[in-house]
């Protein structure tokens, strides 16, 4: 089955710690994105990705970093610089401009 | 640079009532819009878009939106409400511009509460 994989579905952190999110695609699609959902602030976006190799930022950027080695995989790091770092998130992906995005189940992060 | 807004974060109608949630938006080009729903504890799921061509548009579970330029909004209806339809609703843009492309920018979402 085609799809996007988000794991682990929850994650516990200590304060002060760095996180890597999982998330792999099999669509084919060559452009994904991670979002952040927050209660009453919608999906904000941390950084996006057209092409392997190459990614920009959204509009939350600061204490999150990613890499796009490979087509299919866009893992999302959150770094101890990241304030507030308690969310849930959500990755998708999608072919180009006009067509939709397919989103991952998402990965609910706790930091303690 | 693109941004939407939704207007109402919470709305409120009785099964088999017209439900309309509003979104509005920002772009210096044409845009590509999308309404997608979320179920808790879920991803986002289409349910319909508006590239070019026909300003209605159709879409799953007997939802629809209009595409007006001249009012910059793209509003979903559907005309009776089910129970099922309870979830958050997102709106969204991408705009085919230099500094923006790729963009897929979310409204902040509206959450919709159906009663019996």
């Amino acid at each position: 089955d085609g799809g996007i994989t988000q794991s682990p579905k929850y994650l516990f952190r200590k304060e002060g710690q760095n996180v890597t999110l999982s998330c792999e695609q099999n669509l084919n699609h060559d452009a994904m994105y991670w979002y952040r959902q927050d209660p009453g602030q919608g999906l904000r976006l941390i950084y996006y990705s057209q092409i392997v190799n190459d990614f920009q930022k959204g509009d939350i950027a600061e204490g999150y970093s990613v890499s796009r080695e490979k087509k299919e995989s866009f893992p999302l790091t959150v770094t101890s610089a990241q304030k507030n770092p308690t969310a849930f998130y959500l990755c998708a992906s999608r072919w180009g401009l006009n067509t939709e995005a397919f989103f991952g189940q998402g990965t609910r992060l706790t930091v303690v | 640079a693109q941004s939407v807004t939704q207007l109402g974060s919470h709305v409120s109608v009785s099964e088999g009532a017209l439900v309309l949630l509003r979104c509005n938006y920002s772009s210096s080009v044409p845009p590509y819009l999308f309404w997608y729903v979320q179920y808790p504890n879920q991803g986002l799921q289409l349910l319909l878009k508006y590239t070019t061509g026909a300003t209605l548009v159709k879409g799953i579970n007997g939802f629809e939106a209009e595409f007006k330029k001249s009012e910059t909004s793209f509003h979903l209806t559907k005309p009776s409400a089910h129970m099922s339809d309870a979830a958050e609703y997102f709106c969204a843009v991408t705009e085919k511009t230099s500094d923006s492309w790729g963009k897929l920018q979310f409204g902040a979402g509206t959450q919709v509460v159906v009663t019996p």
